[in-house]
């Protein structure tokens, strides 16, 4: 769903500590999904990708977990920093002869406390 | 590399002006989309253009709003007569061929355009 008109929700850690932030997605043709890091007054940048022949991913401090039977994927952040305090917004992907569309969903604000 | 480059970064327009634009995307992109944000909100998906052609505009309002890529230069999102409600930030992405098996899109930093 969108949350038009509403503020953002928010998920206040603590430095150090490990961040989890959700997101339903809503198509279920979707199969490649992204999760996007927004700073105050940037673009968003590209943190990890799925694609949807996977339930798994890691990168660096980061790991995407996908489970296709309820639409839904999760961000996790190792050790969070203060440096991870943004906006992250996940978005899929479905895939067709349009290109690369993306959707995006609502967005969580992550807030770290040092 | 430069990435994605958008200009102007903010501008200010008044009610029933025009506003222009301008986005150049990465070397080696051929693909541009376009995307609108308002305060606390995620990213709308507006147009999505090739060089020279417009291939999806299910998301760009059926009035006002135009959009171009052309062979040379940069794409273009064109607002005419602008109103209050289109103060918001517009980000453009680029990505290479959607065949090529790289499907990122990456993002400029985004025009913020403010309606008086």
């Amino acid at each position: 769903g969108e949350n038009v008109g509403l503020h953002l929700p928010t998920l206040s850690v603590q430095e150090g500590d490990n961040s989890i932030i959700n997101c339903a997605y809503s198509n279920s043709a979707s199969d490649y999904f992204i999760w996007y890091k927004q700073e105050s007054g940037k673009g968003p940048q590209f943190i990890i990708d799925i694609r949807s022949n996977m339930d798994k991913r890691q990168g660096q401090r980061v790991t995407v977990l996908l489970n296709k039977t309820v639409k839904h994927l999760s961000l996790q952040i190792a050790a969070t920093q203060p440096g991870d305090s943004a906006v992250y917004f996940c978005a899929e992907n479905m895939n067709n002869n349009a290109g690369n569309m993306l959707t995006f969903g609502g967005g969580t604000r992550l807030m770290v406390k040092p | 590399n430069a990435g994605v480059m958008q200009n102007p970064r903010h501008l200010v327009r008044r009610r029933g002006q025009e506003a222009r634009l301008r986005c150049s995307p990465m070397k080696g992109h051929s693909h541009v989309y376009w995307y609108r944000q308002l305060p606390e909100e995620g990213l709308k998906f507006m147009v999505y253009l090739q060089k020279e052609n417009i291939i999806d505009e299910s998301g760009m309002p059926k009035e006002r709003f135009s959009a171009e890529f052309p062979k040379e230069g940069p794409s273009i999102l064109r607002i005419q007569q602008v109103v209050r409600g289109d103060s918001a930030a517009y980000f453009c992405a680029s990505s290479p061929p959607w065949d090529s098996g790289a499907n990122v899109l990456t993002f400029g930093a985004g025009s913020r355009l403010t309606v008086l």
